[in-house]
């Protein structure tokens, strides 16, 4: 009964490559997010959907394609990974009632490791 | 520039001693959030106090925020070594639909 569950934990992939991270959700959020965390532990938000309609794009290159089939998922497919891109990638979900932001939850994290 | 800084940016104490954590932001904010992330794990959410509290408890955990000097503390109380992790301040903007996380402090308590 994982609340925000991602998939897979641990990727490591050559550079050039694609890949995709799967999130999904089971709390009835409306809101989703993809944030990175460096190695100094910053985290950076990314992308946030909002029944599956992109609300929040941050400066983030293009190669970074966030896709909601639903609005418990938010899947982000990465092109042509760079050794830049490796770093811990968190998936979240929330409740967003007008103005009043909620807590967010937040799942366990992939770890992208790119050679 | 981030909108929440904390500081000291790593604390070290005993167990059965307080921890005290600070969270600074710039812009006007309608709450504040203090989440922990242990190692490898994700960040879980501790406390969120609205900007019209001064002060909210939750177990061993206090916060309290002065909005006339945009700052937040979070104090431990009595703490144990399983609180060994990073703690993070963070800031909605005022639609919303984003939270702003501090740069965190590593709190390491020792046996």
């Amino acid at each position: 009964d994982t609340a925000v569950s991602q998939t897979p934990k641990y990727l490591v992939t050559q550079m050039g490559n694609d890949k995709s991270i799967k999130c999904e959700q089971n709390l009835g959020h409306d809101t989703m997010y993809w944030y990175k965390q460096d190695s100094k532990k910053f985290l950076k938000i990314m992308f946030s959907y909002n029944n599956k309609e992109l609300i929040i794009n941050e400066t983030v290159p293009n190669r970074f394609s966030p896709k909601s089939p639903d609005k418990a998922h938010l899947n982000l497919h990465i092109n042509s990974l760079e050794l830049g891109d490796s770093a811990v990638y968190f998936c979240a979900s929330s409740d967003v009632r007008g103005f009043l932001s909620y807590e967010q939850y937040f799942g366990p994290g992939t770890r992208l490791t790119v050679t | 520039s981030q909108q929440g800084e904390e500081d000291p940016q790593a604390l070290s104490i005993q167990e059965g001693e307080n921890a005290t954590m600070n969270c600074s932001y710039k812009t006007s904010i309608n709450n504040l959030q203090w989440y922990r992330q242990n190692s490898g794990r994700g960040l879980v959410h501790l406390i969120l106090i609205r900007s019209n509290e001064r002060e909210k408890h939750s177990g061993r955990l206090r916060v309290t925020l002065d909005t006339s000097k945009k700052s937040s503390s979070l104090l431990i109380t009595a703490s144990r070594a399983a609180d060994t992790a990073s703690y993070f301040c963070a800031t909605p903007n005022l639609s919303g639909s984003r939270l702003t996380f501090g740069e965190g402090t590593q709190l390491t308590v020792n046996p």
